[in-house]
């Protein structure tokens, strides 16, 4: 079975800093997709990134980007020039690919927040 | 609708009775998915519909809970004698379709349940 784990349950980062939330996990499989997701109060999860296994180059969104070492299975989530908005809890998570169900295997979070 | 939408937003109850949670996924979205987020914890997968296919149940943690989804249109999850253990946020996520490299889920607000 996938597992996920984020070792940090909060981090804190001054506004305009830069700050690296850590996600390793554990598969079998060659082939998968990675994903951090925000979640800020109102509950509602929002996709910040997501890696597909296969590419090699680290993917990008806009002050976001990630940190895919595959095999060290290890995918980080960089957040430049924080803001304040920024803070919220931050998921890890990854699918698997092929056929099947796709649902997703989360880590437990970790709690950022931004300080003015 | 823009988004997934769940109700109600809040359900408090009591040990024993039934409940009965709703999802509207995004229109078109033949993929739906349900999880549970306990207490400072990640999301743990429950169940997942795809277009008339049989359900993956393999999340579900016992008997009490049931889903069900017409067509491509709302999902409802029941919890038959509700347990305190029960209390949780439950999440619904939809995605547009299966076997796609851009396939994303996007989540509901979620359903708090509180059993008393």
């Amino acid at each position: 079975a996938q597992t996920v784990t984020q070792s940090q349950p909060e981090m804190s980062v001054q506004e305009a800093e830069t700050v690296t939330l850590s996600c390793t996990y554990d598969t079998s499989e060659s082939d998968y997709y990675l994903f951090w997701y925000k979640q800020p109060p109102s509950r509602q999860m929002i996709l910040v990134i997501r890696q597909e296994a296969y590419k090699q180059q680290n993917a990008t969104e806009n002050r976001f980007s990630v940190n895919f070492q595959k095999a060290a299975k290890s995918f980080s989530l960089k957040i430049s020039d924080s803001q304040l908005g920024d803070a919220a809890m931050y998921f890890c998570a990854y699918r698997r690919s092929g056929a099947g169900s796709y649902q997703l295997t989360f880590g437990k979070g970790t709690k950022l927040s931004v300080i003015p | 609708g823009a988004g997934v939408s769940q109700s109600p937003s809040n359900k408090v109850t009591e040990k024993g009775k039934d409940v009965e949670l709703r999802c509207d996924p995004i229109s078109g979205h033949t993929a739906l998915y349900w999880y549970r987020q306990r207490l400072g914890q990640g999301l743990e997968f429950l169940i997942y519909f795809q277009g008339n296919s049989a359900p993956d149940k393999s999340g579900l943690p016992s008997d009490r809970f049931s889903a069900e989804r017409t067509g491509e249109s709302v999902s409802t999850l029941t919890i038959q004698r509700t347990q305190q253990e029960d209390s949780a946020v439950y999440l619904c996520a939809s995605s547009p379709r299966l076997d796609s490299t851009q396939e994303t889920q996007y989540f509901g607000p979620g359903t708090r349940l509180l059993v008393l």
